[in-house]
């Protein structure tokens, strides 16, 4: 039981290129999060996914766009990546954002901006 | 959601108790206290959540104050592997979308 899974786990880009992370949990759960974690902060939210079809904004949206294909997979996409996009990105999944109950993190994907 | 307020680092004898304190409060009646920890490099990891009563799981305990104005995570065996940042979060169910809001945590570090 893998739980949630993240790719690539390290990337490096240059300014202006795009790419997608990519997200998988197996656990069933109906809600996904993306998470950016910055050198001695905690995690700010990107954006979440409450259940199936439906996407929202998190705290830090600005320069990303999500895609929720499936209830098992959520991406995030970085359309034209800047410097300051370079962070570890978190995905996370739970069973619903309703009820009491863990999230559960992948282990996080390295991305570099140059 | 209400803010909580950590201490930024703490030290712990390995093999003795580890106490972490929160401060929450501005808590409302039905916001949990949740706690998650992350070790370098790894994904943040749940620990164990409450509402009013006490917890225990076989990872940790949580006593919260019966004003719930503060809650304690209690590590009663501290091992070298406990050494990370530990998370207190208050969190709403039913009135928000499950958003986790992460502020800077407690620095663990169990010695030897």
């Amino acid at each position: 039981n893998a739980g949630v899974t993240q790719t690539p786990k390290f990337q490096v880009l240059k300014t202006g290129q795009s790419m997608t992370l990519q997200c998988a949990q197996d656990m069933n759960h109906n809600s996904m999060y993306w998470y950016r974690q910055d050198p001695g902060m905690g995690l700010r939210l990107i954006y979440y996914s409450a259940s199936e079809g439906t996407t929202d904004k998190g705290e830090v949206p600005n320069g990303y766009n999500v895609s929720r294909l499936n209830k098992r997979e959520f991406s995030l996409r970085l359309e034209s990546a800047a410097p300051s996009q370079t962070s570890v990105y978190f995905c996370a999944s739970s069973d619903s954002p309703f009820i009491t109950g863990p999230q559960h993190f992948g282990d996080g994907t390295r991305l570099s901006i140059l | 959601d209400a803010k909580t307020t950590q201490p930024t680092s703490m030290d712990c004898a390995e093999g003795r108790a580890a106490n972490l304190p929160c401060n929450h409060s501005t808590i409302s009646g039905n916001e949990y206290v949740y706690w998650y920890r992350q070790i370098h490099s790894q994904g943040p990891q749940y620990i164990i959540h409450g509402l009013k009563n006490n917890e225990t799981n076989e990872m940790a305990s949580l006593i919260i104050t019966e004003d719930r104005k503060s809650s304690t995570l209690i590590l009663p065996h501290a091992t070298l592997r406990d050494t990370a940042v530990y998370y207190c979060i208050v969190f709403l169910t039913g009135g928000n979308t499950g958003k986790l809001i992460f502020g800077q945590g407690t620095t663990l570090q169990v010695k030897p």
